[in-house]
């Protein structure tokens, strides 16, 4: 079974401009979530998508937004991009079962210049 | 709400030598409980989970960890590390009933020593 996709790998942007990045889930997994991963800030959760819905957000200004589509793909976006935004951006899929572990993807990684 | 600490930031060893990596976590409710490692550039792998049960859980690469509620830790821990094991490791929660939204420590860098 394929793991977690995440495209672009790597993405370099200006401060102003947006960014959307993709992920692809594991075969059958229902559930997609997404992390931020910085130096200072170490991994925190974005938010989590099951079945197009948002179902958990975590503490990110309104800049950073998601959807999730019917095939279970997901995207993300961030708007007027910052500087402190420049991160590694992990997807995560499961099942739809509470203690289904989460798939890491390999990240995409965000350097905002 | 939930929160992780890794109390060692970095732990250096000799290969062939036993390590433990420690973690405790605060929480109000029942608790899931993970390790996961990040190798340079890649995602992060998950070792191994505890969700109920047997509170000794036996993960990959030869690593376990001890679940102990009233210490409120999870130290994960290996009797003989190779130089293949150098990589962060990050101890994380969820609170009981989802294993979906993770609270993770800052993580341990451990650098294993020929």
């Amino acid at each position: 079974k394929a793991g977690v996709t995440q495209t672009p790998r790597y993405l370099i942007k200006t401060r102003g401009q947006q960014v959307t990045l993709s992920c692809s889930p594991i075969s059958g997994h229902r559930s997609v979530s997404w992390y931020q991963q910085t130096p200072g800030q170490g991994l925190q959760f974005l938010f989590e998508y099951f079945s197009e819905t948002q179902r958990n957000k975590g503490n990110f200004p309104g800049r950073f937004s998601g959807r999730q589509f019917s095939n279970s793909r997901s995207e993300m976006n961030v708007s007027t991009l910052e500087l402190g935004d420049s991160a590694l951006y992990l997807c995560a899929s499961s099942s739809n079962s509470g203690t289904d572990t989460q798939y890491f993807g390999p990240g995409t990684r965000l350097t905002v210049l | 709400a939930q929160s992780v600490t890794q109390l060692d930031s970095q732990v250096p060893v000799f290969e062939e030598a036993p390590v433990e990596l420690r973690c405790n976590y605060s929480s109000s409710v029942s608790v899931y409980l993970f390790w996961y490692v990040q190798y340079p550039n890649q995602g992060l792998q998950l070792l191994l989970k505890y969700l109920s049960g047997s509170t000794l859980v036996k993960g990959i690469n030869g690593f376990e960890a001890e679940f102990n509620k009233s210490q409120t830790s999870f130290h994960l821990r290996k009797p003989s590390v190779h130089i293949s094991d150098t990589a962060e490791y990050f101890c994380a929660v969820s609170q009981g009933g989802s294993a979906r939204q993770l609270t993770f420590g800052s993580g341990t860098q451990l650098t294993v020593l020929p």
